[in-house]
């Protein structure tokens, strides 16, 4: 059972424009997100979090919007750069889940020039 | 800091036979967290160690265990091969496991069954 869900499989954007990922989950249990980003034969990288006792968090290029009501996340990278081409995934943890991250299935995103 | 590492790299083993990969944690980092990755599941989580107790385990079968020793560093084996077990196995680590305690991923062992 997916609860941790990345609809679009895919994101093209052109250098120096927003992009936007979605990310949306079913278990209301979550109360911590992450994005990660992954190149390669590399393993993720993290990115950005946010507990779900907040609705936003900035860091730098990265912002993640979190909607409770809609269970609903978003990261939103402005502006785009060549080096963001690489898969994102969303992620979530329960506090009573010891060192468990459930997963998206990621967003390839690539930013042409 | 040096990041988190895994050993080895890559891995080609048959069907039947039992393979052991090792993590190597961030220095002070306490909790490892083991997953597999799949082209059809995606990203899956195996189980978690803590101070050499497991805390955490995800839906695998049996054949997949692991351990961790006093100074964090964790072992995890998956005996009795299956071609399905050929996977990205990643580890990672943070320092109390908890869930607002980001995990650091290591570069991952590849593991193929022939």
């Amino acid at each position: 059972d997916q609860q941790v869900k990345q609809n679009s499989p895919s994101l093209s954007v052109q250098e120096g424009r927003i992009s936007i990922l979605n990310c949306d989950y079913t278990n209301s249990m979550f109360d911590y997100f992450l994005w990660y980003k992954k190149y390669p034969a590399e393993g993720p990288t993290f990115l950005i979090s946010i507990s779900s006792i907040k609705d936003k968090n900035e860091d730098g290029r990265f912002t993640v919007f979190l909607n409770k009501s809609a269970k609903h996340l978003s990261l939103h990278i402005v502006p785009s750069q060549p080096g963001d081409s690489a898969v994102y995934f969303c992620a979530a943890s329960r506090t009573d889940s010891w060192g468990k991250l459930q997963f998206g299935a990621g967003t390839q995103v690539v930013v042409t020039p | 800091k040096a990041g988190v590492t895994q050993t080895p790299r890559y891995l080609i083993k048959t069907r039947g036979q039992q393979v052991t990969l090792s993590c190597s944690p961030i220095s002070g980092h306490r909790s490892v967290s083991w997953y597999q990755q799949t082209p059809g599941q995606g990203l899956q989580f195996l189980f978690e160690y803590f101070s050499e107790t497991q805390r955490n385990k995800g839906n695998f079968p049996g054949r997949f265990s692991g351990r961790q020793f006093s100074n964090s560093r964790s072992e995890m084996n998956v005996s009795t091969l299956e071609l399905g077990d050929s996977a990205l196995y990643l580890c990672a680590s943070s320092s109390t496991g908890k869930a607002n305690n980001e995990q650091f991923f290591g570069p991952g062992t590849r593991l193929t069954v022939l």
